[in-house]
């Protein structure tokens, strides 16, 4: 079955712009992602999903600031003009036949 | 507007049993795939098991295969997830997850239940 990757943290000033990746493993360049968002003692919310071609389908009411890109087995959430409430948790999920993958998510810090 | 709410967690002894209900309200319950997903405290989300929308396939992570059993009643529009002969590890906020209707993946949350195992 498919393994993410993720960095434990990462952190961006206020305004700026971060790329967040999400690695597949090897085999799986062509799987589907999702991205969800955990902001601090909060139930998850789901972002968007994610095709291995770069297109993306965002949930509702999901900010025009977020954006995914994939190059490879790389997957990408880019958060511009970040604010203080995108700091969160980000955890991209998969799956393969009938389990579910998740990666170990990125803590993102917005200083 | 989706919403899913879970309910029956609480402090449990090892060894003990316990199940979880979650009410979903604002879609057409019967035509979704279905999951809980844990997090323990302070870690990252873990897939613990689906059913189908029928019910009739239903699938596990190896850690609680023979232990959990996921369970749906579409006339009630609800979840359930019974949890026997919980182990401490099993301690984590436990969420009820909806599927997207046209592909595997989650696209709405629970707000989740705390389960704490503990003697």
């Amino acid at each position: 079955q498919p393994v993410l990757t993720q960095s434990s943290s990462a952190s961006a000033s206020l305004g700026s712009s971060v790329k967040l990746t999400c690695a597949l493993s090897s085999g799986h360049s062509s799987h589907t992602i999702a991205w969800h968002q955990q902001q601090p003692e909060k139930a998850p919310r789901f972002l968007m999903r994610l095709e291995g071609s770069g297109t993306y389908n965002k949930g509702s009411g999901v900010p025009d600031r977020f954006s995914g890109s994939s190059s490879g087995t790389d997957r990408y959430l880019t958060i511009s003009n970040l604010q203080s409430e995108d700091e969160a948790d980000y955890y991209c999920e998969t799956w393969d036949s009938h389990t579910r993958v998740f990666g170990g998510g990125t803590k993102l810090t917005v200083l | 507007e989706v919403q899913l709410v879970e309910s029956g967690g609480g402090l449990v002894q090892p060894g003990g049993s316990l199940r979880l209900s979650c009410s979903a309200s604002g879609f057409s319950f019967s035509n979704y795939w279905m999951n809980w997903v844990r997090q323990a405290p302070g870690k990252g989300l873990e897939w613990v098991a689906k059913i189908k929308q029928d019910g009739s396939d239903k699938y596990y992570v190896e850690s609680v295969k023979g232990r959990f059993t996921i369970s749906r009643d579409n006339a009630r529009n609800s979840l359930y997830l019974q949890m026997n002969n919980l182990r401490v590890a099993d301690t984590a906020v436990y969420y009820c997850a909806r599927d997207s209707f046209s592909y595997t993946y989650v696209d709405y949350w629970g707000q989740g239940t705390l389960v704490t195992v503990s003697s």
